[in-house]
């Protein structure tokens, strides 16, 4: 299995407060990917690295911000948390330009009430 | 943007039936992938088509490619309940940038 933490896998949070996720990687992977996952959309893409401070916006960054300062490591931040960000989010990583196969993490539940 | 759509959305079948599921993507892509997530639980890949034509086979599973067409298939072939999840289909944009299909939820009977 493909070394990747989330953390936290489980926040309740409220509206207005800022919550950052982490995505932890042992892999040395280039690409880093946050995902969200909502019932009926499928995984949109929120925002994805390729390489050390190197980030690019997804489909739906509106109200997320990326970093990343080290290989291993991708966060996610929602700065002022709303309740359309209640979602299961999750981080994927690739290593292999040439077959660009995703390998994830175990997802993190993030409800802001 | 690309945009990539799955259909059906939903899928009861027999065990030991056949069926395909659909993956349509609306801009140039050469890579497509096949993903497998249970209830509760992470994605795991599947397959990995990179070209026109590709054809992957595992199991009672199989993925082809058609770039041409923008169509991806995922054939199953004599369904058991142990192939129930759902399933994504995912589209490379380019620069490793991957945008997925809503999902196909299966469900097998028994």
């Amino acid at each position: 299995d493909a070394g990747i933490t989330q953390s936290p896998r489980h926040k309740v949070t409220e509206t207005g407060t800022p919550v950052t996720l982490r995505c932890h990687q042992t892999e040395n992977h280039r690409y880093m990917y946050w995902y969200r996952q909502d019932p009926g959309h499928g995984l949109r893409l929120i925002h994805y690295s390729y390489g050390v401070k190197d980030t690019d916006k997804g489909e739906v960054s509106d109200g997320y911000s990326v970093s990343r300062s080290k290989t291993e490591d991708f966060l996610l931040t929602l700065e002022s948390a709303t309740s359309s960000q209640t979602s299961v989010y999750f981080c994927a990583i690739s290593g292999a330009q040439a077959t660009g196969e995703l390998f994830f993490g175990e997802g993190s539940r993030l409800t802001v009430l | 943007e690309l945009k990539v759509e799955q259909n059906p959305l939903f899928l009861s079948m027999q065990e030991g039936k056949n069926y395909t599921i659909y993956c349509n993507y609306s801009t140039t892509s050469d890579r497509l992938y096949w993903y497998r997530q249970d209830p509760g639980k992470s994605l795991e890949s599947l397959f990995v088509l990179l070209s026109n034509g590709a054809v992957k086979q595992e199991g009672r599973l199989m993925a082809s490619l058609d770039t041409k067409a923008r169509l991806s298939t995922l054939h199953i072939t004599a369904a058991v309940h142990d192939l129930s999840a759902t399933y994504f289909c995912a589209a490379d944009r380019g620069f490793n940038k991957f945008y997925f299909g809503s999902g196909t939820k299966l469900n097998v009977k028994p």
